[in-house]
């Protein structure tokens, strides 16, 4: 029973498509996060979603877009996509408002763009 | 703003020995969470250890425990009789109580010599 899964876990595209990555927890969290890994191992957060609700919005592309169905899901799609869009991407999930702060992280998914 | 700094991009230890990892954060708040991330080449990531700033003690998970320094902003990671298992990059990440992302280190890879 994974508790945060992404798909897919490996995406290979060329420059100028449009692509999305699916999250989903089954970990009944309200909060939900997208994180980015350059190939550097630099991990840096993107968005974050607290019931359906933007919380959290840093400098990102406007390319990038955040879409929450419900609480238990957050994708992101991306358009027009650029050599500098690859690297790794992570979706995470936590409950907020209680003294248990761990974040949860899904597999990754590794997107290489050519 | 909030930052964490790990000054150790590598570091290698013999098998069944100890190794301490370093991390140093900078914030003007007292009230946190810090965290240390292990990423396997499976590139999952896992916490480790977590430490909440309000307690004195430091924290304990098994083989790893925690050095955490409030005053000098310090929060080392010590891995007792390393295993080949441990061998991964390590993230350390700092969480202001009040907010919702993690902020990372850029992360010290560690290897386990045979």
């Amino acid at each position: 029973d994974t508790a945060v899964s992404q798909t897919p876990k490996y995406l290979v595209t060329q420059m100028g498509n449009d692509k999305s990555i699916k999250c989903e927890q089954n970990l009944g969290h309200d909060t939900m996060y997208w994180y980015k890994q350059d190939s550097k191992k630099f991990l840096k957060i993107m968005f974050s979603y607290n019931n359906k609700e933007l919380i959290i919005n840093e400098t990102v592309p406007n390319r990038f877009s955040p879409k929450s169905p419900d609480k238990a899901h957050l994708n992101l799609h991306i358009n027009s996509l650029e050599l500098g869009d690859s690297a790794v991407y992570f979706c995470a999930s936590s409950q907020e408002g209680t003294r248990d702060y761990e974040q949860y992280f899904g597999p990754g998914t590794r997107l290489t763009v050519t | 703003a909030q930052t964490v700094t790990q000054s150790q991009p590598e570091m290698s230890v013999q098998e069944a020995e100890t190794v301490t990892l370093s991390c140093t954060y900078d914030t003007s708040e007292s009230d946190y969470y810090l965290f240390w991330y292990k990423q396997p080449p499976s590139r999952q990531m896992i916490l480790v250890i977590r430490q909440e700033a309000y307690k004195q003690q430091n924290a304990t998970e098994n083989r790893f425990s925690v050095n955490f320094q409030k005053a000098a902003k310090s929060f080392s990671l010590k891995i007792s009789d390393s295993q080949l298992g441990d061998a991964a990059m390590y993230f350390c990440a700092y969480r202001s109580a009040g907010g919702n992302k993690i902020i990372f280190g850029k992360g010290t890879r560690l290897h386990i010599l045979p």
